[in-house]
């Protein structure tokens, strides 16, 4: 079968570093991407890696290991603004299979 | 501005009724879809679309059903054979291809029976 396997729930601090792991089992691979959700709200798309490395945008950066199935998604400088739901997501037979989220829970 | 309009916001299905969910893009996207979210949980795939006039079931499609007779339009009907409606619907769309463009949400119809 397919699945994406991530913690359900990461705890940090505000103004401090944390990474979200996400290791998948897919019958195809196009690409990780990573999607932020608040609560009562609609996914917003973070980043995507096609290729092994990291991207960077800004606060956030992700990383892929195709070689390991295995990506993360990091987050610098915690704002309480980013009290949300993680979500990894892969690009299989032009559909995305979704992990179950991390809910990041931030503490001043 | 471009993006994707699902309405109603909120909406109360009563036992044995259809009701249909609405999702409209201006984005010019070829593919879109519809997910259903259940609380604390992940997305999980309904239907999707990847061209007009054509539309492939998802992991949960039993109780749903959809149309695209238009690019800009993916409405999603509820029917009384689905036994637990009550969650949060999300539509989407991307450019063709395997989401590496990112997909664009809708701000999602929370669909309660009573």
């Amino acid at each position: 079968g397919q699945s994406l396997e991530q913690p359900s729930e990461v705890t940090a601090v505000e103004g401090a570093i944390v990474q979200i792991n996400c290791t998948y089992q897919t019958s195809g691979f196009y690409g990780l991407s990573w999607y932020q959700q608040h609560d009562g709200g609609a996914p917003t798309f973070l980043s995507y890696n096609a290729l092994d490395g990291l991207e960077e945008t800004g606060r956030f950066s992700s990383f892929l290991s195709r070689s390991d199935s295995y990506g993360y998604l990091l987050l610098q400088e915690l704002q309480m603004k980013d009290s949300a739901s993680y979500f990894c997501a892969v690009g299989s037979n032009y559909q995305l299979i979704w992990g179950a989220g991390t809910k990041l829970i931030i503490k001043p | 501005d471009g993006g994707i309009t699902q309405s109603p916001k909120y909406l109360f299905r009563k036992e044995g009724q259809n009701v249909t969910l609405s999702c409209e893009q201006n984005l010019n996207h070829d593919a879109m879809y519809w997910y259903r979210q259940d609380p604390g949980q992940g997305l999980r795939l309904i239907y999707y679309s990847q061209i007009v006039n054509d539309f492939q079931k998802g992991d949960i499609a039993e109780g749903y059903s959809v149309s695209r007779e238009k690019k800009e339009s993916f409405p999603l009907t509820v029917t009384s054979a689905q036994k637990n409606p009550t969650a949060f619907y999300l539509c989407a769309s991307t450019r063709q291809g395997q989401g590496d463009y990112g997909y664009t949400f809708g701000s999602g119809t929370r669909l309660t029976v009573v």
